[in-house]
């Protein structure tokens, strides 16, 4: 079935610096969904992609969809300390309400 | 506008019970999708709902089953727990669960069997 890879697993960041992380898949993807989830709390969207090549900003967050349709990247810019949570990427997984998530990237932002 | 909320928020139950959990979505979304998030598996789709009907159901056993109502609030069941369906229960309200559509979590019930 579709998978969704993605890294780095956790990253350990100063306050103020840049950070990036990715998502590849072995399959094409027409969406890449960009969501972060914090203690206690549901996924909550950041970004949502919707054409091969586009560049997408939210404030800090900017998130590209990759050309070949199997990969998508989110940077964050001048992290601060509610950067902090886990950071998922999902694409639709082929049918209605059905998304398919990677397994998360976990950002910690020391002060 | 409110928000997806779930109830309850944590739950402990024991091998063998049975477990009911409940989401109201948002006014006016017609599709709720129900996932299983485990430290190991990550998040997992289980099954989608739209106008009372199930449309799409994901890779879990029978015991997983759900319902939902005329006035789109959702309950899933899970029947004969085992030690392994200890997760984080999530739902997702959509207008009509097509993948343009945004999905909106609810935060979740915490379910432990022990």
């Amino acid at each position: 079935g579709q998978q969704l890879n993605q890294s780095p697993q956790s990253m350990f960041i100063q306050e103020g610096e840049d950070v990036s992380m990715n998502c590849t898949s072995s399959s094409i993807f027409n969406t890449w969904l960009w969501y972060k989830q914090e203690p206690g709390e549901g996924p909550v969207l950041l970004i949502a992609l919707y054409k091969a090549g586009e560049l997408t900003s939210n404030g800090r967050l900017t998130a590209q969809f990759g050309i070949t349709r199997k990969d998508s990247f989110l940077n964050i810019s001048a992290s601060i300390p509610s950067d902090v949570g886990i950071y998922f990427c999902a694409g639709p997984g082929g049918s209605q309400g059905n998304l398919i998530f990677g397994k998360g990237t976990k950002l910690s932002v020391k002060p | 506008k409110a928000g997806v909320t779930q109830t309850p928020r944590y739950l402990i139950k024991t091998r063998g019970q049975q477990v009911t959990l409940s989401c109201s979505p948002i006014s006016g979304h017609r599709s709720v999708s129900w996932y299983q998030q485990t430290p190991g598996q990550g998040l997992q789709f289980l099954f989608e709902y739209f106008s009372e009907t199930q449309r799409n159901k994901g890779n879990f056993p029978g015991r997983f089953s759900g319902r939902q109502f005329s006035n789109s609030r959702s309950e899933m069941n899970v029947s004969t727990l085992e030690l392994g369906d200890s997760a984080l229960y999530l739902c997702a309200s959509s207008f009509s669960g097509a993948w343009t559509d945004t999905q909106y979590f609810g935060p979740g019930t915490r379910l432990t069997v022990l």
